[in-house]
C-alpha cells in the first residue's frame, strides 16, 4: 500500500526558533497533501491542503506565515512552524491522497510531536 | 458549517457485543463520508467509505440524510476492533477530510 513517512517524530526546540518537519510519500507521486494538527483527547484539525508547485491552500484561523507549507515536489512537502511558542507544542500529522481522481482516501504518516520549550 | 460530531470519547463493550459508534455529521450539500481506524502504535487508516456500500472486518455504516448520521455498526465485536475510530467527512468538492473528535473503542474478553 501507499506509504507516507514524516521526519523527525519528536522535536523539542526552544521558544522562538523555527522547526521543520517533512513529509515523503515513499511509494507514490502525491499531487496534494494535508497537514492536521492534533491536541491532545482531541480531533485531527486540518491546517492546509499542499498541491504541488502551488501555494498551501490554509483553513480559517490557521496563520499561513506561522505555518510555512512548501510542496515543491511530487514526493516531499514540508511544515515549517516558525518563531516556535509554547502553544504550538501539538502533535502535526501529514497525509497524502494518491492517484489523480480524489477517492477519499488518505495516506497517513505516524506524526510528528513538538515541543516547544 | 461542515462539521462531524462522534459524541461516544469511549464505548467499551465484552467481545461478541454488538457495537454502534455514532456519527453525525453538517453540511449543507450532499458529503461523502468515511470512517477511518487507527489501531495501537499504527497510522490513522480508512475502515470503509459510505459509497462503496462495503462491509469491512465486519463493520457496516449507512449513510442517513434525513438524520444526518453515518453510524459504524458491527453485530459481534473483537477484542481486535478496540481501536479509535474516527468519522470524517469531504465536502462535494472532494478537496479534503474534516475529521469528528473520535471514539475509543474497547473490547474486553
Amino acid at each position: 500500500g501507499a506509504v507516507v513517512s514524516q521526519h523527525p517524530s519528536r522535536v523539542i526546540c526552544k521558544s522562538g526558533t523555527s522547526v521543520k518537519i517533512e513529509c515523503r510519500s515513499l511509494d507514490f507521486q502525491a499531487t496534494t497533501m494535508f497537514w492536521y494538527r492534533q491536541f491532545p483527547k482531541q480531533s485531527l484539525m486540518l491546517m492546509a491542503t499542499s498541491n504541488e508547485g502551488s501555494k498551501a491552500t490554509y483553513e480559517q484561523g490557521v496563520e499561513k506565515d506561522k505555518f510555512l507549507i512548501n510542496h515543491a515536489s511530487l514526493t516531499l512537502s514540508t511544515l515549517t512552524v516558525t518563531s516556535a511558542h509554547p502553544e504550538d507544542s501539538s502533535f502535526y500529522i501529514c497525509s497524502a491522497s494518491a492517484g489523480g481522481m480524489w477517492t477519499g482516501e488518505l495516506f497517513f504518516g505516524e506524526g510528528s510531536r513538538l515541543t516547544v520549550l | 458549517a461542515q462539521r462531524v460530531t462522534q459524541p461516544e470519547k469511549l464505548l467499551s463493550v465484552f467481545k461478541g457485543a454488538p457495537v454502534e459508534l455514532k456519527c453525525n455529521y453538517s453540511y449543507s450539500g450532499s458529503p461523502e463520508l468515511f470512517w477511518y481506524v487507527q489501531y495501537s502504535r499504527q497510522r490513522l487508516q480508512l475502515l470503509l467509505r459510505h459509497i462503496s456500500r462495503e462491509s469491512i472486518k465486519g463493520f457496516t455504516a449507512d449513510l442517513n440524510k434525513g438524520e444526518t448520521s453515518f453510524h459504524l455498526k458491527k453485530p459481534f465485536a473483537q477484542e481486535e476492533d478496540s481501536a479509535m475510530y474516527y468519522c470524517a467527512l469531504s465536502p462535494l468538492t472532494g478537496d479534503k477530510l474534516i475529521f469528528g473528535t473520535g471514539t475509543r473503542l474497547q473490547v474486553f474478553p
